[in-house]
């Protein structure tokens, strides 16, 4: 069982298209980040989102957390090429007494010029 | 300022060897975390290490282990290798740790990766 779900897993739009990525828990998190990373590189962090109802916004590029904590939305604005990689959502999830950092499989976006 | 390194990129070795993996964090960071990512399995947390102390540990067998050097440098360790052992490693350098074990880790930046290959 995927602690962190993320949705769709794969996303192939044409450039100027808008879109949006899911992460949903059945955990409360006392925070939440995305990454985004492209082929041969490691992720890069976008956003840490703290507060429930939280919205950050990065350009085109609007990061939501949920009221109760439990998931966190992404959305693009106007999708261009350079968005283009996996985009990851993780946070810290219990277990055993600790908390261990954990990250969704990620949604694949191909941005087609 | 020079981000962080890993050595070596790529790696094949057989099953039954060992291996150990190298990571420079950026100057002044003093947290390092391990990570694998497999394609069935994505990103998986190995351990943390805080000034030279394993300040967290993921879900893995005693076969994977690391260290963390005076100099913040950090090196893992995995022995008797199996071929599901192929993967992607990767580490992360952070000034600090997760709040409270609570939180993920300060901003994270991760290196390139060492592509392992097990056969």
């Amino acid at each position: 069982t995927q602690l962190l779900e993320q949705s769709p897993q794969f996303l192939s739009i044409q450039e100027g298209e808008n879109l949006t990525v899911y992460c949903n828990s059945s955990s409360v998190f006392s925070s939440l980040q995305w990454y985004r990373q492209e082929p041969g590189e490691g992720p890069v962090l976008l956003v840490t989102v703290v507060t429930g109802g939280e919205v950050k916004k990065l350009k085109r590029l609007t990061f939501q957390f949920g009221d109760a904590r439990k998931d966190s939305s992404l959305h693009i604005t106007a999708a261009q090429p350079g968005d283009t990689g996996l985009y990851l959502c993780a946070g810290a999830i219990g277990s055993g007494g600790s908390y261990i950092p954990t990250f969704g499989r990620g949604t694949s976006l191909i941005v087609h010029p | 300022k020079a981000g962080v390194t890993q050595t070596p990129r790529y790696l094949i070795k057989t099953r039954g060897q060992q291996v150990t993996l190298s990571c420079s964090p950026i100057s002044g960071h003093r947290s390092v975390s391990w990570y694998q990512q497999t394609p069935g399995q994505g990103l998986q947390f190995l351990f943390e290490y805080f000034s030279e102390t394993q300040r967290n540990k993921g879900n893995f067998p005693g076969r994977f282990s690391g260290r963390q050097f005076s100099n913040s440098r950090s090196e893992m360790n995995v022995s008797t290798l199996e071929l599901g052992d192929s993967a992607l490693y990767l580490c992360a350098s952070s000034l600090l740790p997760g709040t409270s074990g609570r939180a993920m880790p300060d901003t994270q930046y991760f290196g390139p990766g060492t592509r392992l290959t097990v056969l």
